[in-house]
């Protein structure tokens, strides 16, 4: 069956640190991906996508995602956080109109 | 540009009544819209893909006559929870495809439904 795992629940990182989060996916075959952002009581914001080519995809806020097809992975990463990034972060996937997400990964910072 | 709106972006409602939640495309036409509803931190769950006009396709354990769908134009879809309970107190949220082939979606900002 088609799914997208985020293996964390919950990451801390200190505010200026390096960032990741992880996404796995499993298709029949490559799907489009996309990582969103969702802060409290907010719709969901598109990070970034990734359809083919280039598999290092910039998005905006200075995220980016790595897409590695060997290992069914798309994931997520910022050089540096900044205390407004805390939120919740959803990897997604769609091959057909219905697009699936993974649970979720909530990203708290430290001051 | 693909930008879509929910209207309200927040309801209380008295159990037993009904209420219309209402989701735009507002610069593009969006013949596929989807509704989800979301619990509190958990993920998206689909409930139901809308066509315009066509009936909707609901998710395994949605009721159809709880929540009504209607995609009468290519801009608008609405979700009607009819005799609301507490129980369907929930963040709604709308998404539309459009025309690039990619299948993308592009997600409203949300309601928030509080029966009391």
């Amino acid at each position: 069956a088609q799914s997208v795992t985020q293996p964390d629940i919950h990451i801390t990182v200190s505010e200026g640190a390096s960032l990741e989060l992880r996404c796995n996916y499993s298709y029949g075959a490559t799907p489009y991906l996309f990582w969103y952002v969702q802060s409290p009581g907010q719709g969901l914001q598109l990070l970034l996508k990734y359809f083919s080519g280039d598999t290092l995809v910039q998005g905006i806020k200075g995220f980016e995602a790595e897409f590695k097809r060997s290992q069914s992975s798309f994931n997520l990463r910022k050089p540096s956080v900044h205390w407004s990034d805390a939120a919740e972060y959803f990897c997604a996937a769609n091959r057909d109109d219905k697009i699936i997400f993974g649970k979720g990964t909530r990203l708290h910072i430290l001051p | 540009g693909a930008v879509v709106s929910q209207h309200p972006s927040r309801v209380i409602c008295k159990s037993g009544t009904s209420v219309k939640i209402e989701c735009r495309s507002l610069d593009f036409q969006a013949t596929t819209m989807f509704w989800y509803r979301q619990f509190p931190k958990q993920s998206l769950m689909l409930m139901a893909t809308s066509n315009e006009g066509s009936k909707a396709t609901y998710e395994q354990g949605v009721e159809k006559d709880k929540f009504l769908i209607n995609h009468a134009s290519l801009t608008l879809s609405t979700l009607t929870v009819t005799s609301a309970h507490p129980e369907d107190s929930s963040f709604y949220i709308c998404s539309a495809i459009g025309t690039s082939g990619t299948y993308e979606q592009y997600f409203g900002p949300g309601t928030r439904l509080t029966v009391t």
